[in-house]
C-alpha cells in the first residue's frame, strides 16, 4: 500500500511569489491535514478536509490556503510569500481524521528567499 | 506556546540504557500519538493510545496515556543507536493534532 506523497520535495521561491504543495494522501483515506514545520515553533496546524470540507482552520494568515478534491487529494497555496514562510510543510492522512491515526508524508522543504 | 509540554528536551544515553520521555498537558485528549522523525524527513507513526490508563508495547518501546488522558509517557529499554531520532507527540481533538516540541534522543553507541 504506498504511503502519502507529496510534491515536489523541494522548492525555492522568491518573496512575493506564490507556490502550490500537493499531497496525496493513502487510499482510502479521506481526511488530509496539513502542518508547518519550523525550528522555532515546531509543528503547528494549517488546516483539515474530509470529503472536500474544510473542518478546522489553524491560526495563520489568509495567504495560506488548501482544497481538496473529490478523489481526496489535496493542494495547499501560499500567496505573497515572506521569508518567515519557510519551511518544512507536512501533509497528514488518515481514514477520518479525530482519533483515527495519522500518517504523514516526507514533507515539501520551502525556502523563501 | 505548545499545547503539550515534552521533556526532556534533549537525551544522550549510551546503547544499552533505558530511557523515558514525558508529554503533559492541561487538556484533555480524544486520543494521543507518538512519532519519531528523522531530519528532513516526515514524522513516523509509532502508536496511537485512546483509553485513559491504556498501556501499549511494540518491542522494546512502551507507551502509557494517564488515567485522566491529559498526559503520556513513551518508555524505551536498552536502547539502541537505531532508536535516534527526534520523537514528538500529539495530541488530537477537533480534527487536528496538537504536537509537543519534541525530545531529541541520541543513543551512543
Amino acid at each position: 500500500k504506498a504511503g502519502v506523497t507529496q510534491t515536489p520535495r523541494y522548492l525555492i521561491k522568491t518573496r512575493g511569489q506564490q507556490v502550490t504543495l500537493s499531497c496525496s494522501p493513502i487510499s482510502g483515506h479521506r481526511s488530509v491535514s496539513w502542518y508547518q514545520q519550523t525550528p522555532g515553533q515546531g509543528l503547528q496546524f494549517l488546516f483539515e478536509y474530509f470529503s472536500e470540507t474544510q473542518r478546522n482552520k489553524g491560526n495563520f494568515p489568509g495567504r495560506f490556503s488548501g482544497r481538496q478534491f473529490s478523489n481526496s487529494r489535496s493542494e495547499m497555496n501560499v500567496s505573497t510569500l515572506e521569508l518567515g514562510d519557510s519551511a518544512l510543510y507536512l501533509c497528514a492522512s488518515s481514514l477520518a481524521g479525530g482519533v483515527t491515526e495519522a500518517f504523514f508524508g516526507q514533507g515539501t522543504r520551502l525556502t523563501v528567499v | 506556546t505548545q499545547l503539550l509540554e515534552q521533556s526532556p528536551q534533549f537525551l544522550s544515553i549510551q546503547e544499552g540504557e533505558n530511557l523515558t520521555v514525558y508529554c503533559n498537558s492541561s487538556s484533555v485528549f480524544s486520543s494521543l500519538q507518538w512519532y519519531r522523525q528523522e531530519p528532513g524527513e516526515g514524522p513516523v507513526l509509532l502508536v496511537t493510545v485512546v483509553t485513559g490508563g491504556e498501556v501499549k508495547k511494540l518491542k522494546r518501546l512502551t507507551f502509557q496515556f494517564g488515567d485522566a488522558r491529559k498526559d503520556s509517557s513513551l518508555h524505551i529499554t536498552a536502547a539502541q543507536p537505531g532508536d535516534t531520532g527526534l520523537y514528538l507527540c500529539a495530541g488530537a481533538n477537533d480534527y487536528k493534532l496538537s504536537f509537543g516540541a519534541g525530545t531529541t534522543v541520541t543513543v551512543r553507541a
